[in-house]
């Protein structure tokens, strides 16, 4: 199975300061089709998980532009520009390039 | 508005059986593929199970051949029919629509329901 890590696990923020969050597999999440199928969640306390990206860097309707994506290969990056209070909550990447599909253990956003 | 609802979740005695639903509005189960994952309170994510439009479907290791998953497309309704239930399968059972745009499909979920709890115990 590929194993998503992700770092940090707790991430405290200042509010309008920047905030990354790395995602490392343990494979290539390269598909034999040539995508890779990487993809990024929010969830808030109580609510279900919500897409942000999908293929690495597409971002989702309705994702406002200071989140971005990137990465290639075992290595992924999610960021935000400037953290707004409603950014807080958990974060997931989830690898769907082979079964199972596995997601990284998540990471708290919180303020500071 | 794409909205799934999931019922079917409550308290089962370990090796019970119990069979979650998922009725979806505003789009059709048969135009995409569905998937499952569960959530034990406060931890992470864990994907369980996933139907194709073509009908096939895929396991996470720990559930298969204990899970089913199915549809119907009369009803506009995906299942999670859950046997030999363990302590372990405690979680919340969310059901997610697959992220398909302009005829193509990705393999991520898009769209999810609010979640049952499902709690396996004596």
């Amino acid at each position: 199975d590929i194993v998503m890590t992700q770092t940090p696990l707790s991430l405290p923020v200042t509010l309008g300061q920047p905030a990354s969050i790395s995602c490392r597999s343990s494979h290539s999440l390269v598909h034999a089709d040539g995508n890779t199928y990487l993809s990024w969640f929010h969830q808030r306390p109580g609510q279900p998980p919500r897409l942000l990206f999908y293929m690495i860097f597409n971002r989702f309707s309705g994702v406002p532009d200071r989140f971005s994506g990137s990465g290639a290969g075992t290595e992924f990056t999610l960021k935000i520009s400037r953290v707004e209070v409603e950014d807080v909550g958990i974060y997931y990447c989830l690898q769907a390039t082979q079964f199972p599909w596995t997601f990284g253990q998540g990471t708290k956003v919180e303020i500071k | 508005e794409e909205q799934m609802v999931e019922t079917g979740g409550g308290l089962i005695q370990p090796g019970g059986s119990l069979r979650l639903s998922c009725v979806a509005s505003g789009f059709i189960v048969s135009s995409t593929y569905m998937t499952w994952v569960r959530q034990v309170p406060g931890k992470g994510l864990e994907w369980v199970s996933v139907i194709y439009n073509d009908g096939s479907t895929f396991y996470a290791h720990s559930v298969r051949g204990r899970f089913t998953i199915s549809r119907d497309i009369s009803k506009n309704t995906v299942y999670l029919q859950m046997n030999s239930l363990r302590a372990e399968d405690t979680a919340v059972y969310y059901c997610a629509r697959g992220h398909c745009s302009g005829g193509i499909c990705y393999n991520n979920p898009d769209h999810w329901g609010q979640g049952t709890l499902v709690t396996v115990s004596s």
